[in-house]
């Protein structure tokens, strides 16, 4: 089975920090996502990632970074922190770039901003 | 950024009762429909993956329908029970291949 491992399942935080949450695969998969989940809008892309060191912009990708220095690491990091960005956020990962391929996703980390 | 709607956005049902919902997607540039199941403190999983029009998927009591040609795809849920609470959601992958999640259902079966 995939596992994805996501760092920690709640995190608080204070507005200006520098914030990184990391996400682990352990399944060789190429295509690693970053998303958040607010209430009444649905999964949202921030960053995804289809090899190491490569990254691509989703549709909110301001206020956040990413990094992929290893296949089976991606990191999502907020570099100052702001309220606006307490959200549910999920990293997933899928065999590779084809459609059909469904994503595996971590448990999440609740960030909470103060 | 694709259109993806689900609905409803809620249900709230009765153990026993068979109930169904919708995803509906572009009709063009069709590659894949994927459901996944989201239950509280969980991570989402994937129930199906459909590829082709009129493609129909089952797993226990939970199947799925496709019609590509108008976009739309039915989950359904037979004789719910309470462990079926959770939030349904589809994705569409677009011609980018990366898919669009849809707000997802929330399923509540009372017992």
């Amino acid at each position: 089975d995939v596992k994805v491992t996501q760092s920690s399942r709640y995190l608080v935080k204070r507005t200006g920090e520098k914030v990184f949450l990391e996400c682990v695969q352990d399944m060789d998969h190429e295509n690693m996502f970053w998303y958040r989940q607010d209430p009444g809008l649905g999964l949202r892309l921030i960053y995804f990632s289809y090899d190491v060191k490569m990254k691509e912009k989703g549709d909110i990708p301001e206020g956040y970074s990413v990094s992929r220095e290893k296949k089976e690491r991606f990191s999502l990091i907020l570099e100052s922190a702001s309220t606006n960005q307490t959200s549910m956020y999920l990293c997933a990962s899928s065999y590779n770039g084809q459609p059909n391929q469904p994503q595996h996703f971590g448990d999440g980390t609740r960030l909470s901003i103060l | 950024i694709l259109n993806v709607e689900q609905s409803p956005q809620s249900l709230h049902v009765q153990e026993g009762d068979s109930t169904n919902f919708t995803c509906s997607f572009p009709s063009s540039n069709f590659y894949a429909l994927h459901w996944y199941r989201w239950e509280t403190a969980k991570s989402p999983e994937a129930l199906f993956v459909m590829t082709l029009n009129g493609d129909e998927k089952k797993k226990g009591r939970i199947s799925a329908t496709l019609n590509t040609k108008e976009g739309y795809s039915y989950l359904y849920i037979k004789g719910s029970q309470p462990e079926d609470s959770a939030t349904y959601l589809c994705a569409f992958p677009g011609g980018s291949y990366i898919p669009t999640f849809g707000r997802g259902t929330s399923l509540i079966v009372h017992p």
